[in-house]
């Protein structure tokens, strides 16, 4: 069964940084590019970041380039956010998801998603 | 630029049917998109990619009771006998070269 489990949210202050992690199981990971998405409270879902298997293509929202960081690590079945210089606009939860290419339409999406994991910004 | 537009609400009574709309912006009208159904504090579920021609693959384990269907610009999706758990949030999705982009979601009412 493939799982996608998101950890590492929490608290933090305006400025400050946080760490996400994503454990990947069922399935190939190093076959299989992955993302993050968020959604802020109340609000709909927004892409923040892709990396594909390799670690050699990487795309950033520009809501969160130069401020964060996606990485993974293939040996671990694991898939990581740094987030830093952190405000308010950050607030949400963050989704790992499993990046599908459909052959049929040749875009991409998302086919397995985790539950999430809450990010919270505030004094 | 690329965007996805739906209304913000629905509502159908149980046991109906109900057809939500996603709307690509002029200009972006051959794009597939993807359907994603959010249930309340609940992590999103892929439901289907859905091409202009109207033809789509559905996700592991989605109802035949979800389908999907295209014209011009604008992608459906239809769930026929609506159960109380197809209350959710529905997003449509797309995608371009480094940019996944997401519609601002249908909540579904299951009256």
């Amino acid at each position: 069964e493939v799982q996608v489990v998101e950890s590492g949210g929490g608290l933090v202050q305006p400025g400050g940084s946080l760490r996400l992690s994503c454990a990947a199981s069922g399935f190939t990971f190093s076959s299989y590019s992955m993302n993050w998405v968020r959604q802020a409270p109340g609000k709909g879902l927004e892409w923040v970041s892709y990396i594909n298997g390799s670690s050699d293509i990487i795309f950033y929202a520009d809501s969160v380039q130069g401020r964060f960081t996606i990485s993974r690590d293939n040996a671990k079945n694991s898939l990581y956010l740094q987030m830093n210089s952190l405000s308010a606009e950050d607030t949400a939860v963050y989704y790992c998801a499993r990046e599908y290419y459909d052959v049929l339409t040749g875009y991409a999406s998302f086919d397995y998603w985790g539950q999430g994991t809450l990010v919270t910004v505030s004094s | 630029q690329l965007v996805l537009t739906q209304s913000p609400s629905a509502s159908a009574s149980l046991g109906a049917s109900v057809k939500l709309t996603c709307t690509l912006t002029s200009g972006h009208s051959s794009y597939a998109i993807a359907w994603h159904q959010q249930q309340p504090e609940k992590g999103p579920r892929y439901l289907m990619m859905l091409n202009s021609d109207g033809s789509h693959n559905k996700g592991d384990g989605i109802p035949d009771r979800f389908s999907g269907s295209s014209s011009g610009a604008e992608r459906y999706l239809t769930i026929s006998s609506l159960h109380s758990e197809d209350e959710a949030d529905y997003y449509c999705q797309t995608w371009g070269t480094g940019i996944w982009v997401f519609g601002g979601g249908t909540k579904l009412t299951v009256l």
